[in-house]
């Protein structure tokens, strides 16, 4: 069965600070993967994902992340964070072989808390 | 585009009713909606998987008889919480998808449902 972690629960950053916001996964091959970020009142809003290819990927609002198949991770990044990135950020798998017609298996999520 | 909303956005029921949840994709036609489930500072669990027309498919550990899922148009899924209990509290939150011509077919999220049972 696929399993996703994100070890991290909180994180605390100063604004203007990086991030890597960290995602292991466990699947029998190379699965989809996503990142979403979840704000308070709002859907779950795609950040980036990764299906094939370059294996450093850039989404939206300044996020990259980095596929690793070594150590089955992928890592959520910005360069320097602003206060509006406070969020929950989730990571997510997706199976090849359903084409999309399987549901995502998530992360428990980290909580992204950003200091003036 | 690719919008999804979910109504109510909020509702508190008394134990022992039940309680609908409408899914709707505003701008596409969704042949698959996946409905999820989120306790408090938890992951989101997916429930179910329906595609337009046919039976649901649950997941394991999800009674189809308490939460009822009807995804009777290209543009609506219904949820229903059957004699809701104080443990069906949580927030659902659906997702729909569209059949095209990709390989793989990105999920687009609505806002949640936030459901409280006294």
């Amino acid at each position: 069965a696929q399993s996703v972690t994100q070890p991290d629960i909180h994180i605390t950053v100063s604004e203007g600070a990086s991030l890597e916001l960290r995602c292991n996964y466990s699947y029998g091959a190379t699965p989809y993967l996503f990142w979403y970020v979840q704000s308070p009142g709002q859907g779950l809003q795609l950040l980036l994902k990764y299906f094939s290819g370059d294996t450093l990927v850039q989404g939206i609002k300044g996020f990259e992340a980095e596929f690793k198949r070594s150590q089955s991770s992928f890592n959520l990044r910005k360069p320097s964070v602003h206060w509006s990135d406070a969020a929950e950020y989730f990571c997510a798998v997706g199976s090849p072989s359903g084409g999309g017609a399987d549901g995502l298996t998530f992360g428990k999520g980290t909580h992204l808390i950003i200091q003036p | 585009g690719a919008v999804v909303s979910q109504h109510p956005s909020w509702v508190i029921c008394k134990s022992g009713t039940s309680v609908k949840i409408e899914c709707r994709s505003l701008d596409f036609q969704a042949t698959t909606m996946f409905w999820y489930r989120q306790f408090p500072k938890q992951s989101l669990m997916l429930m179910a998987t329906s595609n337009e027309g046919s039976k649901a498919t649950y997941e394991q550990g999800v009674e189809k008889d308490k939460f009822l899922i009807n995804h009777a148009s290209l543009t609506l899924s219904t949820l229903t919480v059957t004699s809701a209990h104080p443990e069906d509290s949580s927030f659902y939150i659906c997702s729909a998808s569209t059949y095209g011509d990709r390989a793989y077919n990105e999920q687009f999220f609505g806002p949640g449902t936030r459901l409280t049972v006294l």
